[in-house]
Parts: C-alpha cells; structure tokens; sequence
C-alpha cells in the first residue's frame, strides 16, 4: 500500500499561472483534506470532502478549488497563482469523519510563486 | 474561533534528556485531541488520539496526559534521542464530524547527540 501521495513534489509557478495537485489515496478512504502549512502558522484546512462527488470550504479556502471525482482522488486547483500561494501542501485522508477519526498524511507539495 | 495553542515553539535539548511540551485547546464541547509527529521532508505522522479526560498514552518513550476539563495536554519524551528530533503537532477537532482539524502551530525539538 502507497497509503498518500502527492504529485508533483516541488513546482515553481509565476504570478497568475494555474496548476492543479493531485493526491491518491488507496486505503478506500471516504474522507479527504488539503491543507496547507506555513511557518509558524501550524497547518490550515484549505477544502476537504466528505465522499465522491463532495466538496467543502476550510480555514483558508479562498484562491483555491477543489474537485473529488473519483473516491481514490482529490485535486487541489490554483487559477490564478499569487505570491501568498507559496507554501507546502499537504494531502490527508481518513476512513471516517468523527472526531477521533486519525488522519493519514501525504509527503507534501513545496509550491513557490514568483 | 477555536484556538489551540502549543508552548514552547522550539526546544533545544540534550541527548537524554527528558522534556515535556504542552497543548492547549478549548475545554468546552471536546470530542477528541490529537498529536502528530513531523519530521522534516516527510509526512506527519499520527502519534496519539486522546478522548477521555485523564487518557494517558504511551509510545516508547514518548507517552500523552489529557485534562479536558482545564483544557491541556502534555507530551513528554523520556531520555530524548536525536531520532526524536521533529515538530510535535496537537489538533482539536472543529466537532464531531467531518473530521476537520484546527491544529496548533508545533513544537520544533531538537536533541543535539
């Protein structure tokens, strides 16, 4: 089992390019999280999904679209990239959605905006 | 707005040492507390769930005390290892479903050898 991964590891963008992360999961987890982690700020809930087809807004979800089409899947969308978009992303995914539910992380996307 | 809060920021200590760091968190409506391990360049990793007041878990030599009632919970490392060496995060549930996380913004230990 891969558990979480995310793709692309690293990715420099430029002011106002768009690009999409993709995160997989094969542990036929229902629920599914992006957040995003910037120094001394902890990580912060961009989107997450409740099942196939759903989609919801976190803390900071602004610039940001997501889209849940297949269950294995969760792709994390910038249109517009902006400066403030640079950040390590993280993928997370659990089987339920209670709160004692664990989480199980991706290895991260380091994104920079120029 | 939730707040949860983890003191200290970074600690710097000695191999051998023992340290605690804590997490601090709203005691009103808990359902749950977390902490993850995070080392640099990998994934964070799920240590700990805590649910009861009084839980106390042990991983090693890492063990978790849980007081809902005042709303904090310590993580203590017994005999600290530079393999110990990572940020310790603590999250609190937004409620009881949906999974949603507010985490803390970690503690960064380093245990020199």
């Amino acid at each position: 089992n891969a558990g979480v991964t995310q793709t692309p590891k690293f990715r420099v963008l430029k002011t106002g390019q768009s690009m999409t992360l993709l995160c997989a999961q094969d542990m036929n987890h229902e629920y599914m999280y992006w957040y995003r982690q910037d120094p001394g700020m902890g990580l912060r809930l961009i989107h997450y999904s409740v099942g196939e087809g759903t989609t919801a807004k976190g803390e900071v979800p602004d610039g940001y679209n997501v889209s849940r089409l297949k269950k294995q899947n969760f792709l994390l969308g910038l249109e517009s990239a902006a400066p403030s978009q640079t950040s390590v992303y993280f993928c997370a995914s659990s089987s339920g959605g209670l709160a004692a539910d664990t989480q199980y992380f991706g290895p991260g996307t380091r994104l920079t905006v120029l | 707005i939730l707040n949860v809060e983890q003191s200290p920021q970074s600690l710097h200590v000695q191999e051998g040492d023992s340290t605690n760091f804590t997490c601090s968190f709203p005691s009103s409506n808990f359902y749950a507390l977390h902490w993850y391990r995070w080392e640099t360049a990998k994934s964070p990793e799920a240590l700990f769930v805590m649910t009861l007041n009084g839980d106390e878990k042990k991983k090693g030599r890492i063990s978790a005390t849980l007081n809902t009632k005042e709303g904090y919970s310590y993580l203590y490392i017994k005999g600290s290892q530079p393999e110990d060496s990572a940020t310790y995060l603590c999250a609190f549930p937004f409620y009881n479903q949906g999974g949603k996380l507010i985490f803390g913004q970690g503690t960064e230990l380093s245990v020199k050898p």
